[in-house]
């Protein structure tokens, strides 16, 4: 078990605001993928990010992976109330098994 | 897109008893397939990489003789989780690789054990 994890574990911001959360490990992964995950339901990838230090951008969301490829982070810019879910970083291993983050709630407070 | 389908999506059973929950891969081949469990407010847990063909690889400290994974075909994988307890009530989430891509997930089983 490779241990990935996430902070802050628990957020709630006003909507409109900036936020950013982290995902860090002691261990290389080949790829990092970011989810979101609503109540009762799986997953939803929201990006895939495999070289160090590249940023990719979705709409007002930032992910950044680190140049050794053991972090990454997810920032989102004026939060809104669709935004509310848990966030779940993943971290690809060279057997292609995927490990999940601790795990960060947000809600965004209308 | 690649779609991984789950059934049950919700299941009641008593203590004692088994429960199977299977995932299918509906519009792709999964040569491998992973079951995640999930408690609440928590995050997705890796229990076993499940390999079509072969027995699975279990992580460490999930009972393989409790937890039972069958990977018969390329599009279909079932857990069992066998004499079920209390304590097994949970989330329980499959998901499949397709190539090199992401994960695809399914929408979870929720196992409720009275």
């Amino acid at each position: 078990t490779q241990l990935l994890e996430q902070s802050p574990q628990f957020l709630s911001i006003q909507e409109g605001e900036n936020l950013t959360v982290y995902c860090n490990s002691s261990s290389v992964f080949s790829s990092l993928q970011w989810y979101r995950q609503e109540p009762g339901e799986g997953p939803v990838l929201l990006v895939t990010v495999v070289t160090g230090g590249e940023v990719k951008k979705l709409k007002r969301l930032t992910f950044q992976f680190g140049d050794a490829r053991k972090d990454s982070s997810l920032h989102i810019t004026a939060a809104q109330p669709g935004d509310t879910g848990l966030y779940l970083c993943a971290g690809e291993n060279t057997g292609n098994q995927f490990y999940f983050g601790t795990g960060t709630s947000l809600t965004v407070i209308p | 897109g690649a779609v991984v389908s789950q059934h049950p999506s919700w299941v009641i059973c008593k203590s004692g008893t088994s429960v199977k929950i299977e995932c299918r891969s509906l519009d792709f081949q999964a040569t491998t397939m992973f079951w995640y469990r999930q408690f609440p407010k928590q995050s997705l847990m890796l229990m076993a990489t499940s390999n079509e063909g072969s027995k699975a690889t279990y992580e460490q400290g999930v009972e393989k003789d409790k937890f039972l994974i069958n990977h018969a075909s390329l599009t279909l994988s079932t857990l069992t989780v066998t004499s079920a307890h209390p304590e097994d009530s949970s989330f329980y989430i499959c998901s499949a690789l397709l190539g090199n891509s992401p994960l695809h997930f399914g929408n979870g089983t929720r196992l409720t054990v009275t």
